[in-house]
């Protein structure tokens, strides 16, 4: 069985200080690992996934994301928050690209 | 960029009455959508696969005939919540696979349903 577990139910943060979402997964084989973050009154949107090679993962709004297989983790990093980055964040794990399981979220809160 | 849309974004309903939510791809086919269930601070719950033009796979422990899922069009699939009670409200997602593969699925922006 698939799982996800974002330990952090609700984070606040500055503007401009670095964000750090955890992520910790159980899966069974190598995993597909996703990162979404809803907005209010908006569709899940994806920044980024892993299911491959370098396991620094680039993806859009500068966020990255790091795989450690050893620890079964897949946290996602920003060097500087913007006010706009405040939204709930999603890890998502899955054997393909469609068959997902979602962690429960994060609220990100931003603070001037 | 890739759009879903679902409507409504809120239905508040009788117990025992039925609700149709629906699910639309605005600018691409899909011949996989998927519907989620969402409590509050819980996780997505994946309930169906639904496929055009067949029919819908559930997921373990969603009632197939509580929860009727309609894929008629590349662009369209409806979930029918039917005879609703209170314990169905709940935070309803879509999310649609485009037929040209980029290994990327699109979520909607969800329907809030309310049961008294």
């Amino acid at each position: 069985a698939q799982s996800v577990t974002q330990p952090d139910i609700h984070i606040t943060v500055s503007e401009g200080a670095s964000l750090e979402l955890r992520c910790n997964y159980s899966y069974g084989a190598t995993p597909y690992l996703f990162w979404y973050v809803q907005s209010p009154g908006q569709g899940l949107q994806l920044l980024l996934k892993y299911f491959s090679g370098d396991t620094l993962v680039q993806g859009i709004k500068g966020f990255e994301a790091e795989f450690k297989r050893s620890q079964s983790s897949f946290n996602l990093r920003k060097p500087s928050v913007h006010w706009s980055d405040a939204a709930e964040y999603f890890c998502a794990v899955g054997p393909n690209d469609y068959k997902l399981s979602f962690g429960a979220g994060t609220t990100v809160t931003v603070r001037a | 960029g890739a759009v879903v849309s679902q409507h409504p974004s809120r239905v508040i309903c009788k117990s025992g009455t039925s609700v149709k939510i629906e699910c639309r791809s605005l600018d691409f086919q899909a011949t996989t959508m998927f519907w989620y269930r969402q409590f509050p601070k819980q996780s997505l719950m994946l309930m169906a696969t639904s496929n055009e033009g067949s029919k819908a796979t559930y997921e373990q422990g969603v009632e197939k005939d509580k929860f009727l899922i309609n894929h008629a069009s590349l662009t369209l699939s409806t979930l029918t919540v039917t005879s609703a009670h209170p314990e169905d409200s709940s935070f309803y997602i879509c999310s649609a696979f485009p037929q040209r593969p980029n290994n990327e699925q699109f979520f909607g922006p969800g329907t809030r349903l309310t049961v008294l």
